[in-house]
């Protein structure tokens, strides 16, 4: 079974501070990784993807990978109450060429 | 450029009935998915079509059939539902690539009593 783990949270965060989302997975295989917004009664809605070691910085969005860790993160900089949401994070199945989800964090920011 | 749409919105069916979801996507996508969110689970994917004419079993398949009936449309049926399918369904689909770069649709609460 592969599989993404997530903190199902609730991760709450002042305004203005880096919320710091986490989850590893177990597939070796697995080369792209992806996070997805979900806002409460709404459907998932792509944030990034990175499929190589390191960094990689979208406005206030930063993925990071490890792939000898299995771990992904992602950071949120500069938090907004409109950044409270749950955050879905997914590794490509090699397999199938599909997603597997992890079963996602729900971050708070506090006003 | 409506992306993925999905049909109903809501339902609520009686044990035993059947009914079929349908989905379709403007973006030209070869692969499209069905996935069941339930709290607490995570999205799961029931079965997913890698290209026009093809169609695979995902992790939770039983209970459930799929037709991809062209390149636009992929419906998902529910043969005799049972109040375990009692979920949020998501239609995605993404342009078939080693990213597998998944837009999804609205969503269809579906209730089974």
């Amino acid at each position: 079974q592969k599989e993404v783990e997530q903190n199902s949270g609730p991760l709450s965060v002042p305004e203005g501070a880096i919320a710091s989302l986490n989850c590893t997975y177990s597939d070796r295989g697995s080369q792209s990784f992806f996070w997805y917004r979900q806002y409460s009664g709404k459907s998932p809605e792509l944030i990034m993807f990175i499929y190589s070691n390191g960094d990689k910085e979208d406005g206030r969005f930063t993925a990071q990978l490890n792939k000898a860790s299995q771990y992904v993160s992602l950071l949120i900089r500069d938090s907004q109450p409109s950044d409270s949401a749950t955050y879905l994070c997914a590794g490509m199945d090699t397999g199938r060429r599909a997603l597997t989800f992890g079963s996602g964090t729900r971050l708070q920011v506090q006003p | 450029n409506a992306g993925v749409t999905q049909t109903p919105k809501f339902q609520v069916l009686k044990t035993g009935q059947s009914m079929t979801l349908q989905c379709a996507q403007d973006m030209n996508h070869n692969s499209m998915y069905w996935y069941r969110q339930d709290p607490g689970m995570g999205l799961r994917l029931i079965y997913y079509s890698a290209s026009e004419g093809t169609t695979d079993k995902g992790e939770v398949p039983n209970g459930y059939n799929v037709s991809r009936l062209n390149k636009r449309e992929f419906s998902l049926r529910l043969e005799s539902a049972a109040p375990s399918q009692t979920s949020v369904y998501f239609c995605a689909s993404s342009e078939q690539s080693w990213i597998v770069e998944a837009f999804f649709g609205q969503g269809t609460r579906l209730t089974v009593v």
